[in-house]
């Protein structure tokens, strides 16, 4: 099967800080990663698309300055959520595009926990 | 990306059928039909997809109505672990995937 990793699994940070997650294609090669926020008791807001070897692409609403998202090589993209606030504690979660099929089938991380205090 | 539409919960007895249905009247013809499933704290898993022909995998069987406005995900022997939030989704191959409300499911003892 198709799996991805994220990384940290949760992390709290002091507010003003920066905060890196990483999201990882273990089995696969992956041009296009997601990156979806979740607030409690709602449902996956899409963030935006992250290309390899190219600028990733924000949902309208998403500042770009402070949610930078890297996608240097075919298995890794990060999203670092720069000076951050506690309105920015959320479910952070990715997804990677599987190329193999016809289909392109994302499967998607576990999930990162992100606490701002 | 097709708008679709579930109930937003539903109950379901441990080892019967469980049936989630969606409604998807206005996807086109190139979109597929993609069920996902989020357990608590964790991202979604990818359950089955289809485009117009009735599919089935180790985990479920989609069934599409010949004009493709709606479908049912059919778990065959619920169990507690499938307790779950199902979302189902319309969108092109390799598009961004947009999730709705999805159906809360309860299995029950």
């Amino acid at each position: 099967g198709a799996v991805v990793s994220q990384h940290p699994s949760r992390v709290i940070c002091k507010s003003g800080t920066s905060v890196k997650i990483e999201c990882r294609s273990l089995d696969f090669q992956a041009t296009t990663m997601f990156w979806y926020r979740q607030f409690p008791k709602q449902s996956l807001m899409l963030m935006a698309t992250s290309n390899e070897g190219s600028k990733a692409t924000y949902e309208q609403g998403v500042e770009k300055d402070k949610f930078l998202i890297n996608h240097a090589s075919l298995t890794l993209s990060t999203l670092t959520v720069t000076s951050a606030h506690p309105e920015d504690s959320s479910f952070y979660i990715c997804s990677a595009r599987d190329h193999r099929g016809p289909q392109e089938t994302q499967y998607f991380g576990p999930g990162t926990r992100l606490l701002v205090l | 990306d097709a708008k679709t539409t579930q109930p937003p919960s539903m109950d379901c007895a441990e080892g019967r059928a469980a049936n989630l249905p969606c409604n998807h009247s206005t996807i086109s013809g190139n979109e597929y039909v993609y069920w996902y499933r989020q357990i608590h704290s964790q991202g979604p898993q990818y359950i089955i997809h289809g485009l117009k022909n009735n599919e089935t995998n180790e985990m479920a069987s989609l069934i599409i109505t010949e004009d493709r406005k709606s479908s049912t995900l059919i778990l065959p022997h619920a169990t507690l672990r499938d307790t779950a939030v199902y979302y189902c989704i319309g969108g092109a191959a390799g598009n961004k995937l947009t999730f709705g409300g999805g159906t809360r499911v309860l299995v029950k003892p």
